[in-house]
C-alpha cells in the first residue's frame, strides 16, 4: 500500500523567512504533485513533477522531485502572508481496470502553512 | 473552457433526504472522479468513471450512488446519509488517451452537512 507522509504538518513562519515541506513516499510512482488549499476552496494545482530531479519553479515557490530517495521537496523563499495556507503532496500511481490505467492519488497528510508579520 | 464546475457550492440535508451533487466538465474529458474531503484531512478517492462507466469504486457505501448521464456530466445522488458524510465533496476530470489518464483538474467542490 502506497504511504505518502508530509513533514511538517505544521509550520509557522515569519515573513521574509525561507523553509522546506518535504513529502517522502513509500513506492514508485508515475508523477508527483504539489496543490495548495485555502480554507473552504477546492485544490489548486502548483506543480506536477514527472521525472527524477524535475525542479519547478513560480515565484517564491520551488519544488524538485528526486524517486531514488522518493522524495520531493516544496520550498518557500521570502516569504510572505499570501502564501498561508494548506499544502499537499500527491502521488499520482497507476492502477488498472478494465484494461485503463488509472492515475490515482494518493495524498499526503497536508502542511499548514501560517506566516506572520 | 478549461475549468470543471460543481453544484451547489454548499448543501444542507436531514438525514432522511434524497439529494444530488452535480459536477460538469467541458475540456472534453473522459475520466471523471469523485472525491471525498473531511475536515483537516486530505480528499480521498471515491469513485472513477471512464467513458461514461464506472471504473472504480473505492468501497464507498451504497448511500452514495454515482451517476454519468454523458461525457461531460458526472452526478452523485445521496441517500439516507449520516452526519459523518459531512465533507468537502470535490469532483475531477481527466483527459484519457490509449488508456491511460493524465492530470486532473479539480472543482470548487461541494460543501456537504448532514443533520
Amino acid at each position: 500500500e502506497l504511504k505518502v507522509e508530509q513533514n511538517p504538518l505544521f509550520l509557522s513562519m515569519q515573513e521574509g523567512k525561507n523553509y522546506t515541506i518535504y513529502c517522502n513516499y513509500s513506492t514508485t510512482s508515475d508523477r508527483l504533485y504539489w496543490y495548495r488549499q485555502d480554507p473552504g476552496k477546492s485544490l489548486e494545482s502548483l506543480f506536477v513533477l514527472l521525472s527524477n530531479g524535475a525542479v519547478k519553479q513560480e515565484g517564491r515557490l520551488m519544488a524538485s522531485l528526486d524517486t531514488k530517495a522518493r522524495l520531493s521537496t516544496l520550498h518557500i523563499t521570502a516569504a510572505v502572508h499570501d502564501l498561508s495556507a494548506t499544502y499537499f503532496c500527491a502521488v499520482d500511481r497507476a492502477i488498472s481496470a478494465g484494461g485503463t490505467s488509472y492515475g490515482k492519488l494518493t495524498f499526503g497528510q497536508g502542511t499548514i502553512l501560517t506566516v506572520h508579520p | 473552457d478549461t475549468e470543471v464546475t460543481q453544484t451547489p457550492k454548499h448543501l444542507v440535508m436531514g438525514m432522511t433526504n434524497k439529494k444530488s451533487l452535480k459536477c460538469e466538465q467541458h475540456m472534453g474529458h473522459r475520466a471523471m472522479y469523485w472525491y471525498k474531503q473531511k475536515a483537516k484531512k486530505p480528499p480521498e478517492l471515491m469513485f472513477v468513471y471512464s467513458y461514461e462507466k464506472l471504473s472504480i469504486n473505492e468501497s464507498v457505501p451504497s448511500r452514495f450512488s454515482p451517476e454519468c448521464p454523458n461525457s461531460s456530466l458526472l452526478n452523485l445522488h445521496l441517500h439516507a446519509l449520516q452526519p459523518e458524510d459531512s465533507a468537502l465533496y470535490l469532483c475531477a476530470s481527466s483527459q484519457e488517451v490509449q488508456r491511460r489518464t493524465y492530470e486532473q483538474y479539480f472543482g470548487p467542490g461541494t460543501r456537504l452537512t448532514v443533520t
